[in-house]
């Protein structure tokens, strides 16, 4: 069983056009994220959700929305693409306050064209 | 502000010890952390250390912390060819977000 799972593992979309990315985790975890990994490597976070309330958003354009249904989703709406929206974004989740646990997703690489 | 740097590349040779340093800037730091990202993959995390600690070990994963200098390193004995990938050392201060800030990562080339 896949514990953090992102869908889909690749999508190619022309600018302009609304994509929304799915996350999942099994891990009873009360945390998750969003990270973006450019193509550079630089991993960056983008959001943070506990118990479906939103508590990072680092300066990310509004044009991207999370969402969270319940605690084991965390899905992410973009509208509007940009070329440089093209990068890897990661989910992951971790228990609560605690840092260690931190658990990732394999990642879903977005390429804008 | 937060700041974490690594170099960039490190090749060694199959059965050698290989380091991978990390500096940061944030001494409000409480966690130290190293990944592993192999291609294609999501992070793996390899090890953690509390900034209370100098050095911790795990098999063949060393861990040292020099707080003064806010000099972070990971020691891999024996490496092995399956230990190539990016490694990638965070930071967190165990607040509220639990955000973890990343270095640019370090790309490493084991040869046999």
């Amino acid at each position: 069983d896949t514990a953090v799972s992102q869908t889909p593992k690749y999508l190619v979309t022309q600018m302009g056009n609304d994509k929304s990315i799915k996350c999942e985790q099994n891990l009873g975890h009360d945390t998750m994220y969003w990270y973006k990994q450019d193509s550079k490597k630089f991993l960056k976070i983008m959001f943070s959700y506990n118990n479906k309330e939103l508590i990072i958003n680092e300066t990310v354009p509004n044009r991207f929305s999370p969402k969270s249904p319940d605690k084991a989703h965390l899905n992410l709406h973009i509208n509007s693409l940009e070329l440089g929206d093209s990068a890897v974004y990661f989910c992951a989740s971790s228990p609560g306050q605690r840092i260690f646990g931190y658990t990732f997703g394999s990642g879903t690489r977005l390429t804008v064209v | 502000g937060e700041d974490v740097e690594q170099s960039l590349f490190l090749s060694v040779r199959e059965g050698d010890s290989s380091v991978i340093n990390c500096t940061y800037t944030d001494s409000s730091s409480t966690y130290l952390y190293w990944y592993k990202q192999e291609p294609g993959a999501g992070l793996q995390l390899l090890t953690y250390i509390f900034s209370n600690m100098d050095m911790k070990q795990d098999q063949r994963l060393t861990v040292l912390l020099n707080k003064k200098d806010k000099h972070l390193s990971l020691r891999i004995a024996d490496t092995q060819t399956g230990d190539s990938a990016i490694y990638f050392c965070a930071e967190s201060m165990g607040a509220a977000g639990n955000k973890l800030t990343f270095g640019g990562g370090t790309r490493v080339l084991v040869k046999p």
